[in-house]
C-alpha cells in the first residue's frame, strides 16, 4: 500500500498570513504530485500538479516538491477566508492511472 | 466545463440489500474510478476502469463490484450492503492528469 501522509490539521492562519501545508510519500516511484481542494460537503477539485523538483508557481499558489526527501508542499499566500478548505495530497507512480491520497490537511483562515 | 453526475445525493439501505450508484460523464473520457471517502483515512481507491468492460481492483474491491457496459457511465454495485460500507462514495473521471469528481454519494447502511 503506497502511503500519503498529512497532517489533519486544523491549520489556523490569519487572513492575509502565507499557509504552508505539508505532504510526505512512502514511494520512491512516484511521478506526478497533486494537491487538490475540498470545501466541505463539495468533492475535491484539482488546484495544482507538479512533476518535476523545486517550486511550481500559479497566482497565490505554490507547489514545492523535493523528490531526496519524498516531500511535496503547497504554500498559499495572502490567505483569504474563501481558502478555507481541507487540502487533499495526491501522487501516482508508474501506473498512471492510479491516484494515491492523503487524508487531508484542514485550514482554517481567519478574518 | 467537464460534468460528472452521481445519481443520488443521500441514501439509506438496509443491511443485506444489493445496492447501485450510478455515474455519468460527459466528456468522452476514458477513465473512470470509484473512491470512497472516510473521516481520517481520505480517498481511497476500489474499483478503476479503463475502457467499456474493462475493469481494475483498486485498494479496497472487496463487497464490491462494478460494471461499465458504456464509456459514458460506470456503476459501482454493493452485492451485500454492510454497516461497514456506510461512507462517501466518489466517482471521478480522468483527462489526462487530472480527476474531475462527482458530488457524491453519502451511503448509510443501517
Amino acid at each position: 500500500q503506497k502511503e500519503v501522509e498529512q497532517n489533519s490539521g486544523p491549520l489556523s492562519v490569519p487572513e492575509g498570513a502565507i499557509a504552508s501545508l505539508n505532504c510526505t510519500y512512502s514511494d520512491r516511484g512516484s511521478q506526478s504530485f497533486f494537491w487538490y481542494r475540498q470545501y466541505s460537503g463539495k468533492s475535491p477539485e484539482l488546484i495544482m500538479f507538479i512533476y518535476s523538483n523545486g517550486d511550481k508557481e500559479d497566482g497565490r499558489f505554490t507547489a514545492q516538491l523535493n523528490k531526496a526527501s519524498q516531500y511535496v508542499s503547497l504554500l498559499i499566500r495572502d490567505s483569504q477566508p474563501s481558502d478555507s478548505a481541507t487540502y487533499l495530497c495526491a501522487v501516482n507512480g508508474d501506473n498512471f492511472n492510479k491516484f494515491y491520497f492523503g487524508s487531508g490537511t484542514k485550514l482554517n483562515v481567519k478574518p | 466545463d467537464v460534468k460528472v453526475t452521481q445519481s443520488s445525493r443521500y441514501l439509506v439501505k438496509r443491511t443485506g440489500e444489493k445496492v447501485f450508484l450510478e455515474c455519468v460523464q460527459d466528456m468522452d473520457h476514458e477513465n473512470m474510478f470509484w473512491y470512497r471517502q472516510d473521516p481520517g483515512l481520505g480517498l481511497r481507491l476500489i474499483y478503476f476502469s479503463y475502457d467499456v468492460k474493462m475493469k481494475e481492483k483498486g485498494d479496497i474491491p472487496e463487497g464490491y463490484s462494478v460494471s461499465r457496459e458504456k464509456k459514458e457511465r460506470f456503476s459501482l454495485i454493493l452485492e451485500s450492503a454492510s454497516t461497514n460500507q456506510t461512507s462517501m462514495y466518489l466517482c471521478a473521471s480522468q483527462r489526462n492528469e487530472k480527476l474531475f469528481f462527482g458530488s457524491g454519494t453519502q451511503l448509510s447502511v443501517l
